[in-house]
């Protein structure tokens, strides 16, 4: 079945630093992938729609500016927390949808800002 | 825009019993229905999906029930084991997949 990689699965930064995630699908070329953002015992909240080759879409409150995404290739997205505090600390998931494959989870980063 | 409401928000069973989780949904253009399971600190696993044109679907002990007249959806596990317990969303999706609607979860343990 269709596989997406997720990496790194957990991170500890310090404060004022950045960090960077990276969604892979393995097995197929991935024409959406999704960000969201997990908090404990709660339900996913998706962040971005992102097309490839195209601008990521947020949802309401999301700050751009602070997550940025990057859908290079159909294969790769990449979500970069900038200068990270500690309520950004959070479990941050992708997901890629391909037509004939659905939807489908990266295994998840958890990331603690310090 | 798209809402789906998920219920219990905990189920507690004895190994052996069945479980049931049930979801509804407020856009009658959703039309793919698939249901996650999320063990602590891994991201969701697809475990069984339903489309609009299909009223049940059932892979051995799983099965998934759709009425699309009233707008709803269940999960049913049968002969639970312990190894089912952990978090399950029911989700929902109109056509090209663009966005997905979670419910809220509902946290299964399967008493030994």
């Amino acid at each position: 079945g269709a596989v997406v990689s997720q990496h790194p699965s957990r991170v500890i930064c310090k404060s004022g630093t950045s960090v960077k995630i990276e969604c892979r699908s393995l097995d197929f070329q991935a024409t959406t992938m999704f960000w969201y953002r997990q908090f404990p015992k709660q339900s996913l909240m998706l962040m971005a729609t992102s097309n490839e080759g195209s601008k990521a879409t947020y949802e309401q409150g999301v700050e751009k500016d602070k997550f940025l995404i990057n859908h290079a290739s159909l294969t790769l997205s990449t979500l970069t927390v900038t200068s990270a505090h500690p309520e950004d600390s959070s479990f941050y998931i992708c997901s890629a949808s391909d037509r004939g494959h659905g939807y489908t989870f990266g295994s998840g980063t958890r990331l603690t800002v310090v | 825009g798209e809402n789906v409401e998920q219920h219990p928000s905990t189920l507690s069973v004895q190994e052996g019993d069945s479980a049931v989780i049930k979801c509804t949904y407020s856009d009658s253009a959703s039309n793919y229905f698939p249901w996650y399971k999320q063990e602590l600190g891994k991201g969701p696993q697809l475990i069984i999906d339903i489309r609009s044109n299909v009223g049940e679907k059932k892979d051995q002990r799983i099965a998934v029930t759709l009425n699309k007249t009233a707008k709803h959806f269940s999960l049913h596990i049968t002969e639970t084991q312990p190894e089912d317990s952990a978090v399950y969303f029911c989700a929902a999706l109109s056509g090209g997949y663009q966005k997905v609607t979670f419910g809220t979860g509902t946290k299964l343990q399967v008493i030994p």
